[in-house]
């Protein structure tokens, strides 16, 4: 089985400071992703990679950065937290290069309170 | 532009009913479509999804989505709901052409005894 961690269930950070999320993937796959899940918003894309040191934009960037230097890692970063950041992070992979045919696994999520 | 649309934030079904959720996409060339659910306190998990080919697609716990290209829509279904299929349901759509993946904003379905 595809086994997708990320590094905290729940984290409580202070406005300003620098946050990071860690996920870990154990199959392999090219395709690692972040969203953000909140209610009545879905699950919106921050960004994705499909190779090592690779990097694409998702639908809300903004206030994130990533960095993925093995194929198994993908890391989130606010650089300043700020309150409006609080919500659930979900970490995905999956296999293929870019958007594919192929399914996405998901972590069990962060839940990030910004205080 | 909404990339991928549930048009219904909850659903309500009667335990034994058929069940349906709706979702429609608006991306180019030809996507590929997905269905996922979360139960609660719990990650996502992939269902099904269409690739190619037949229109009717079969994913796990008795689920079905019919991709519709001519009104470019992919509803997921059950014949017979269950009370634990009670959760929240994702379509998602993966399009090659403009590099991107989308998520619908989630469908809450509960199942009624």
């Amino acid at each position: 089985d595809v086994k997708v961690t990320q590094s905290s269930r729940y984290l409580v950070k202070r406005t300003g400071e620098k946050v990071f999320l860690e996920c870990v993937q154990d199959m392999d796959h090219e395709n690692m992703f972040w969203y953000r899940q909140d209610p009545g918003l879905g699950l919106r894309l921050i960004y994705f990679s499909y190779d090592v040191k690779m990097k694409e934009k998702g639908d809300i960037p903004e206030g994130y950065s990533v960095s993925r230097e093995k194929k198994e890692r993908f890391s989130l970063i606010l650089e300043s937290a700020s309150t409006n950041q609080t919500s659930m992070y979900l970490c995905a992979s999956s296999r293929g290069q870019g958007p594919s045919s192929y399914e996405q696994y998901f972590g069990p999520g962060t839940r990030l309170t910004v205080t | 532009a909404q990339s991928v649309a549930q048009p219904e934030d909850q659903v309500n079904v009667a335990e034994g009913n058929p069940l349906t959720v709706k979702c429609t996409y608006s991306v180019s060339g030809n996507p590929y479509l997905f269905w996922y659910v979360q139960y609660p306190n719990r990650g996502l998990q992939f269902l099904l999804k269409y690739i190619t080919g037949d229109n009717l697609v079969k994913g796990s716990y008795g689920f079905e989505a019919e991709f519709n290209k001519s009104q470019t829509s992919f509803h997921l279904k059950k014949p017979s709901a269950l009370v634990s299929d009670s959760a929240l349901y994702f379509c998602a759509v993966s399009e090659p052409a403009g590099n991107q993946f989308y998520f619908g904003t989630g469908t809450s379905l509960t199942v009624i005894p």
